[in-house]
């Protein structure tokens, strides 16, 4: 197993279009995470998947943002008509159940601009 | 809820020499405390956790980290630094809600001189 996969690593849209971003969590993982990173500051939560029920949402994912993890496997995160406030990078984690869940692992992030 | 105070955002340090990257949290409930690791342009890797038990973890590459509960601390340390440890450690915190959500502090630039 490679880890967490992230796809694409980045990309560059102009303002008002949609996005969507893909993320593949470590096989035997159900915890999936989306994460939020701007210039500067450190990761913050956006939203979390056991299996393929999303459980908690942060108060950051607007209703311009959805997440969905279909089959319990792969994740997709998208954003629809992007303002330039989206610009970061999108991290996805993975965790398996029980005390291996504290700490998870990240993938290489998405890195989104908006012009 | 919980906070994670990074004291220091930049940290410059010679080669071979000892470092110490701080971190406060601040939560009213039992916290699970880690730092991660981000290189340029890519995503975080998990550098050491205190879930419980022993108060000085050890981690990857050299570095460890002891839980101080009265001073609601959880400073990194290494011995002798390398040039490949430049990087932005972030420090974070988890309680033992369902979620396992991390909150972060803002990174410390820790950039090892020559």
């Amino acid at each position: 197993d490679t880890g967490v996969s992230q796809d694409p690593r980045h990309k560059i849209t102009k303002r008002g279009q949609n996005v969507t971003f893909r993320c593949d969590p470590i096989s035997e993982h159900n915890r999936l995470y989306w994460y939020r990173q701007t210039l500067g500051q450190g990761p913050e939560f956006l939203t979390y998947f056991q299996n393929e029920a999303q459980l908690e949402k942060s108060r950051l994912l607007s209703d311009r943002f959805s997440a969905e993890r279909p089959k319990g496997s792969f994740s997709t995160l998208e954003i629809q008509r992007t303002e330039q406030g989206d610009s970061a990078m999108y991290l996805c984690a993975s965790s398996p159940e029980g005390f291996g869940s504290y700490g998870y692992t990240f993938g290489s992030g998405t890195r989104l601009t908006v012009v | 809820a919980q906070s994670v105070t990074q004291l220091d955002s930049q940290v410059p340090v010679f080669e071979e020499a000892p470092v110490e990257l701080r971190c406060n949290y601040s939560s009213s409930v039992s916290v699970y405390l880690f730092w991660y690791v981000q290189y340029p342009n890519q995503g975080l890797q998990l550098l050491l956790k205190y879930l419980s038990g022993s108060t000085l973890v050890k981690g990857i590459n050299g570095f460890e980290a002891e839980f101080n509960k009265s001073q609601t601390s959880f400073h990194l340390r290494k011995p002798s630094v390398h040039i490949s440890d430049t990087a932005e450690y972030f420090c974070a915190v988890s309680t033992s809600g369902s979620a396992r959500q991390l909150t972060f502090g803002s990174g410390t630039q820790l950039t090892v001189l020559p």
